[in-house]
């Protein structure tokens, strides 16, 4: 258990709305990621985190933003929700202590934007 | 920038065959790599990962994978798949300081009873 909790874990949404995530962590790490899972795409990083209001884009940050106020959250917003957002979404984090390098993930929140 | 290439989509393999996976990677220097399997609906379990050393390394479930330098390649292998192996399989590896990670899209694997 990699002490990640991501809510809600599925949601519909209506184009245009806009709509949270949130990763919640008990493991008190630095990093926090987001990734978005898609078939054929593997998962793509969207944002990251390196500590509390420090974040940087990833790979596939268009019409994302995060924010990070407590080294235990770490919250995705789609500010205008498209179809094309329409998804699973993955929170992750990383080991502790000889694990550090290794990343883990969270369960999934799996969104329809209809 | 780094990529990585899982060249099948999907493989079937009867119950009890041998099994290898391909992982090709495209990165500067020698990154971590990583086997996750995720099971449908279900989010990603890490099966090993190499970071230096033995290039022969052990997972969980009976798995295994093989580093080579020369090939740029990680491919996983299982010596007798079971059907509950069946499952979809990323390759992915990490680089920086965050160990930010790049996956290939993807193997789904069948098992045929």
């Amino acid at each position: 258990d990699a002490g990640i909790t991501q809510s809600p874990r599925h949601k519909v949404t209506e184009t245009g709305t806009p709509v949270t995530l949130r990763c919640h962590q008990t493991e008190n790490h630095r990093y926090m990621y987001w990734y978005r899972q898609d078939p054929g795409h593997g998962l793509r990083l969207i944002h990251y985190s390196y500590g509390v209001k420090d974040t940087d884009k990833g790979e596939v940050s268009d019409g994302y933003s995060v924010s990070r106020s407590k080294t235990e959250d770490f919250l995705l917003t789609l500010e205008s929700a498209t179809s094309s957002q329409t998804s699973v979404y993955f929170c992750a984090i990383p080991g502790q202590g000889a694990s550090g390098n290794t990343i883990y993930f969270g369960e999934g929140s799996w969104l329809t934007v209809v | 920038a780094q990529s990585v290439t899982q060249p099948d989509i999907h493989i079937t393999v009867s119950e009890g065959a041998s099994l290898e996976l391909r992982c090709n990677y495209s990165y500067g220097a020698t990154p971590y790599l990583f086997w996750y399997v995720q099971s449908p609906g279900q989010g990603l379990q890490l099966l090993l990962k190499y970071f230096s050393g033995d290039t022969l390394v052990q997972g969980i479930k009976g798995f295994e994978a093989e580093f080579k330098r020369s090939q740029s390649s990680f491919n996983l292998r299982k010596p007798s798949v079971h059907w509950s192996d069946a499952a979809e399989y990323f390759c992915a590896v990490g680089v920086g300081a965050g160990n930010m990670l790049t996956f290939g899209g993807g193997t789904r694997l069948m098992v045929k009873p």
